[in-house]
């Protein structure tokens, strides 16, 4: 069982819909969840990175993780096209290392 | 505000012949380097990360190198590429908080 997992997608929305993306993740040690955006042939950008339980809200973006289903979400409202990447979760056991998923991409459509 | 820059943007290599992928950041001190391959279809795997000048650890066995001559520069290496080593190179720092990751614009590594 690989140690993160996320829907490659593609996710296709309307402009103003609410986008919800999502991964599982199996090693319950886990301490820190991130959240990153990647346009297409760019370096990833951090969106947002959450420590415990519960929400995190930026803006449009809003981070939730919920260590007992091993699941964090991101949630955008009234998303827009310039919203369409492919977004990557990345969980830090210890150590150096993040742990990323392979992404989903997300399209959102005028 | 933090700059991370890579270069080149992009390169089309022979295999057999060697690499050198530059890394530098601007506006901050003691950075955290990471090197990060992103191969099509998987995830980011990290390579090497550095804490210090000359401090450089490897997460994943290999023919690639990596060395920080300078406190804001690090450099990715190989003496003979492989087909297996295209993909994309991301350069990333960070500073106390180390979860908190900042990548650079990448290196797109094609090996023919």
């Amino acid at each position: 069982q690989k140690e993160v997992e996320q829907d490659p997608g593609p996710l296709s929305v309307p402009e103003g819909a609410i986008v919800s993306l999502n991964c599982t993740y199996s090693n319950s040690a886990f301490q820190y969840f991130m959240w990153y955006r990647q346009y297409s042939r760019k370096g990833p950008e951090l969106l947002m990175y959450t420590y415990s339980s519960g929400n995190k809200e930026d803006g449009r973006f809003t981070a939730q993780v919920d260590k007992s289903s091993k699941y964090i979400s991101l949630f955008i409202r009234d998303s827009q096209p310039s919203d369409s990447a492919t977004y990557l979760c990345a969980m830090r056991l210890s150590g150096y290392a993040l742990n990323f998923g392979k992404g989903t991409s997300l399209l959102v459509t005028p | 505000s933090q700059t991370i820059h890579q270069w080149p943007a992009t390169l089309v290599q022979p295999v057999g012949s060697p690499l050198s992928l530059e890394c530098t950041v601007e506006g901050t001190s003691n950075p955290n380097l990471y090197w990060y391959r992103q191969a099509a279809g998987r995830g980011l795997q990290l390579l090497f990360y550095s804490v210090g000048i000359g401090q450089i650890s490897s997460e994943v066995p290999q023919n690639l190198s990596a060395s920080r001559p300078q406190d804001r520069q690090f450099i990715l290496s190989s003496k003979k590429l492989l087909l297996s080593d295209s993909g994309f190179y991301l350069c990333a720092w960070s500073g106390t908080r180390d979860y908190e990751q900042y990548f650079g614009p990448g290196t797109r590594l094609t090996v023919t």
